[in-house]
């Protein structure tokens, strides 16, 4: 069975640009998360998005958007870049309730010039 | 609010040596605790979850971790270490009432030939 899978791998962008980082669950999830991971530490949360609806959102300003289509897949979207918002981002998916294991992608590195 | 505590940085042991990686919680209510690994520029892989039941958990490679109300630990261990199990590894907790995972700051593990 195939994981999850994020798209694209790599990515280099400048300061004030836009981002959309894109994420498809493993099949038969419905929950996707995000992650922000700056090198050293351990990741961030930034979203949860459950049935297409936010369900949690993490310390991260409004720059940073998310949303999940009809089919679980989910893009993460951040405007206005910022050098600091060079990172790995990470897309968990999981089932559906708060037991359940979620399961990471290989991650994007975002790196901002 | 949930935490948890990675208190070494680094851990070295040889191969076939057992090895032990620590970690401590903070949480209101009951926790859900997970270990993860990570391997250079790869996202994040599940090694095992405490969720209720029996304090000592078995997870995938041979991994097992120790859940410890009373000292709020969640130890993770292998009775033989192997030089392939050098990695990042990662302790977590969930947060209650949705699935944000709450990281620790990560124990670069080293196993020597």
């Amino acid at each position: 069975d195939a994981g999850v899978t994020q798209s694209p791998t790599h990515l280099i962008k400048t300061r004030g640009q836009q981002v959309t980082l894109r994420c498809s669950p493993i099949s038969g999830h419905k929950s996707v998360s995000w992650y922000q991971q700056v090198l050293g530490q351990g990741p961030q949360f930034i979203f949860q998005y459950y049935e297409k609806e936010e369900r949690g959102r993490g310390n991260f300003p409004d720059r940073f958007s998310a949303r999940q289509f009809p089919n679980y897949s989910s893009e993460l979207n951040v405007n206005a870049l910022l050098l600091g918002d060079s990172a790995l981002y990470l897309c968990a998916s999981s089932l559906r309730g708060q037991s359940d294991t979620q399961y990471f992608g290989p991650g994007t590195r975002l790196t901002v010039l | 609010a949930q935490s948890v505590a990675q208190p070494e940085d680094q851990v070295n042991v040889a191969e076939g040596n057992p090895l032990t990686v620590k970690c401590t919680y903070s949480v209101s209510g009951n926790p859900y605790l997970f270990w993860y690994v990570q391997y250079p520029n790869r996202g994040l892989q599940f090694l095992l979850k405490y969720i209720t039941g029996d304090n000592l958990v078995k997870g995938s490679y041979g991994f097992e971790a120790e859940f410890n109300k009373s000292q709020t630990s969640f130890h993770l261990k292998k009775p033989s270490a192997l030089v392939s199990d050098s990695a990042l590894y990662f302790c977590a907790v969930r947060s209650t009432g949705f699935q944000k995972l709450v990281f620790g700051t990560g124990t670069r593990l080293l196993v020597s030939p």
